[in-house]
């Protein structure tokens, strides 16, 4: 079955500095993958997602994201953090083969911003 | 892109009764997902609801508990039977539109 690990439960960063946010995946075929933000009291908010083609993924609020395959990573930067980006983040896959289909998550990381 | 919306928003129960949630869609959709997350935890997959077919349940998800109905393309509920504290979570609807999963605004569900 696949699963979707994130390595890190918290990470801090001062506002203005840039931003990594790991995800490694354990899938058989060509993931499908995506990452949410779920700011406090607010719902997920997809940030991008990726299927094919260009492994450099640009999504909403500066946010990018590299599929490496050799490295089964699924990797979100943001060059410069702004206090607002205060939030968990979450990494998931497609249940199983196709776009449409259920989500498997990863535990989420939250992200501290320090002024 | 969709819009969803889940009632009630939250709710209050008493250990041993059932909660029905809502799930509306402002469009047609095919695939409906209900997702639970417990409290400072991730999402989990409970349920698959297509229309005109019966919900697929994930594994450690059973229907006697979570009784799902989906009777037509914008609408669906899930039950939380025999509630126990342990079912305390928010509970999410998510739906797919071009590849793109969305998720409505949650309900939150604390069982006393």
């Amino acid at each position: 079955a696949q699963s979707v690990t994130q390595p890190d439960i918290h990470i801090t960063v001062s506002e203005g500095a840039s931003l990594e946010l790991r995800c490694n995946y354990s899938y058989g075929a060509t993931p499908y993958l995506f990452w949410y933000v779920q700011s406090p009291g607010q719902g997920l908010q997809l940030l991008l997602k990726y299927f094919s083609g260009d492994t450099l993924v640009q999504g909403i609020k500066g946010f990018e994201a590299e599929f490496k395959r050799s490295q089964s990573s699924f990797n979100l930067r943001k060059p410069s953090v702004h206090w607002s980006d205060a939030a968990e983040y979450f990494c998931a896959v497609v249940h199983s083969g196709g776009g449409a289909d259920g989500l498997t998550f990863g535990k989420g990381t939250h992200l501290i911003i320090q002024p | 892109s969709a819009v969803i919306s889940q009632k009630p928003s939250r709710d209050i129960c008493q250990r041993g009764t059932s909660l029905t949630i809502q799930c509306q869609v402002d469009s047609q959709v095919t695939m409906m997902f209900w997702y639970r997350q417990q409290p400072g935890q991730s999402l989990t997959l409970i349920a698959t609801a297509n229309q005109g077919s019966e919900a697929t349940y994930e594994s450690g998800f059973v229907i006697d508990k979570f009784p799902i109905s989906r009777p037509n393309l914008t609408f669906s509920t899930l039950t939380v039977s025999n509630m126990s504290p342990e079912d305390s979570s928010i509970y999410l609807c998510s739906v797919v539109e071009y590849n793109e999963q969305f998720f409505g605004p949650g309900t939150r569900l604390t069982v006393l």
